[in-house]
């Protein structure tokens, strides 16, 4: 069974910091996976998408990289704002039946 | 760019009444779409696969006949929970996925619906 685990579980930062997030996976046969931003009480904003055939994707001053083989995908924020402030999701896509098993979650605090 | 839509927003009910949410994908098709559900400071943890035309596939653990989910056509499924308790309580999200995309491209997801039982 797919288990997804997301450190550290929360995260302040002054403004102006590169920032990592990290997400680790134990079942390395996945089809993509797929990092989220969550306000409070509000749904889901895709950020970035990975293939599993990829190493990383990038949009903006968000990274996210993928290392299948170890079970392990980051998040790279740089210069991050107080608007950066939100809950931060990775999701797995086991491929089979498209269904997204997600991690924990990252509570991020940028402070201004 | 691709959007679900989730109504309602928020609704209180009394507990032992039923409850409809709707979620629609109004500028594409999905033959799936999910319905998680997010108690609160913890993730979303997948409730069910609604299936157009067919019948749901549920999770382990999750009640079909108190989580009844209708995908009657491409572009909306319905959640009802059924005689609702104070422990169904929580945040309930939707996903679709573009039907011409595949499964290669993002999922999409509604803006959830928050559920007090009182």
């Amino acid at each position: 069974k797919q288990e997804v685990t997301q450190i550290p579980a929360a995260l302040s930062v002054p403004e102006g910091e590169n920032l990592v997030l990290n997400c680790s996976f134990t079942d390395s046969a996945i089809y993509n996976l797929q990092w989220f931003r969550q306000d409070p009480g509000k749904g889901l904003t895709s950020l970035l998408l990975i293939q599993s055939s990829q190493r990383e994707q990038t949009s903006g001053r968000l990274n996210a990289s993928l290392d299948k083989s170890s079970g392990r995908s980051t998040l790279y924020i740089a210069a991050s704002q107080p608007g950066d402030s939100a809950t931060y999701l990775c999701a797995v896509n086991g491929g089979a039946t498209n269904k997204l098993i997600f991690g924990t979650g990252t509570l991020l605090a940028v402070q201004p | 760019g691709a959007v679900v839509s989730q109504h309602p927003s928020r609704v209180i009910c009394k507990s032992g009444t039923s409850v409809k949410i709707e979620c629609r994908s109004l500028d594409f098709q999905a033959t799936t779409m999910f319905w998680y559900r997010q108690f609160p400071k913890q993730s979303l943890m997948l409730m069910a696969t609604s299936n157009e035309g067919s019948k749901a596939t549920y999770e382990q653990g999750v009640e079909k006949d108190k989580f009844l989910i209708n995908h009657a056509s491409l572009t909306l499924s319905t959640l009802t929970v059924t005689s609702a308790h104070p422990e169904d309580s929580s945040f309930y999200i939707c996903s679709a996925r573009d039907l011409t995309s595949g499964g290669s491209s993002p999922l999409h997801f509604g803006n959830g619906t928050r559920l007090t039982v009182t």
